[in-house]
């Protein structure tokens, strides 16, 4: 999967509570992105990076904070989860803008 | 779990037919498209990608074709296998604050029968 690991794979937590879930790369890749998941909806980009420090809201940022301190590592943080956060996220890299996207094989998080 | 299959169009081959996917895209501005496979489980996997100075741009036994014209874009799978069922995403790139990120449509499932 491109040197690309999502950490946890699976987690149930409580309206709420904070979580927060972690994508690293070891390919040295410029960009890092966040997807969502629902049947329906297909995959939805929730915050991008075009670089240590850089990011941006993709079309369904609401309830979600992104953090980039190193080129390696993207955490994306839900302050407080709601139910409708329940999906399956994917993290995503690649070299440019204009280049294919390397994808994670995604955490599924449950929000009860 | 909800499986990602669900309230997607479905194309059924049978083992051996061609098949081909296809995409409507929406922005006018987009200059770079790719597909995408998604198996149960799974991330999604690059399959081919073709830019808009391009029509047509062939893979192994995958070709991806482009009209600009009408904004439509289609995947063609020749000697479709079982192991090519799975869901089908088509992105095309869009510029958000001056930085391009990849736009996926709904996808496709590709359902094959031995």
């Amino acid at each position: 999967d491109a040197g690309i690991t999502q950490s946890p794979r699976h987690k149930v937590t409580e309206t709420g509570t904070p979580v927060t879930l972690r994508c690293h790369q070891t390919e040295n890749h410029r960009y890092m992105y966040w997807y969502r998941q629902d049947p329906g909806h297909g995959l939805r980009l929730i915050h991008y990076s075009y670089g240590v420090k850089d990011t941006d809201k993709g079309e369904v940022s609401d309830g979600y904070s992104v953090s980039r301190s190193k080129t390696e590592d993207f955490l994306l943080t839900l302050e407080s989860a709601t139910s409708s956060q329940t999906s399956v996220y994917f993290c995503a890299i690649s070299a440019s803008g204009n280049t294919e996207a390397f994808f994670g094989q995604g955490t599924r998080l449950t929000v009860v | 779990g909800e499986s990602v299959g669900l309230h997607l169009p479905t194309l059924s081959v049978q083992e051996g037919d061609n098949s081909i996917i296809n995409c409507a895209y929406s922005n006018s501005a987009s200059d770079y498209f790719i597909w995408y496979k998604q198996e149960s489980g799974k991330g999604p996997q690059f399959i081919i990608d073709i830019r808009s100075n391009m029509d047509k741009r062939q893979g192994q036994r995958v070709t991806v074709l482009l009209n600009k014209t009408v904004k439509h874009l289609s995947l063609q799978i020749a000697a479709t296998q079982p192991g090519d069922s799975a869901v089908y995403f088509c992105a095309d790139n869009r510029a958000s604050s001056g930085y391009s990120t990849l736009t996926f449509g709904k996808g496709t499932m590709l359902l094959v029968s031995p």
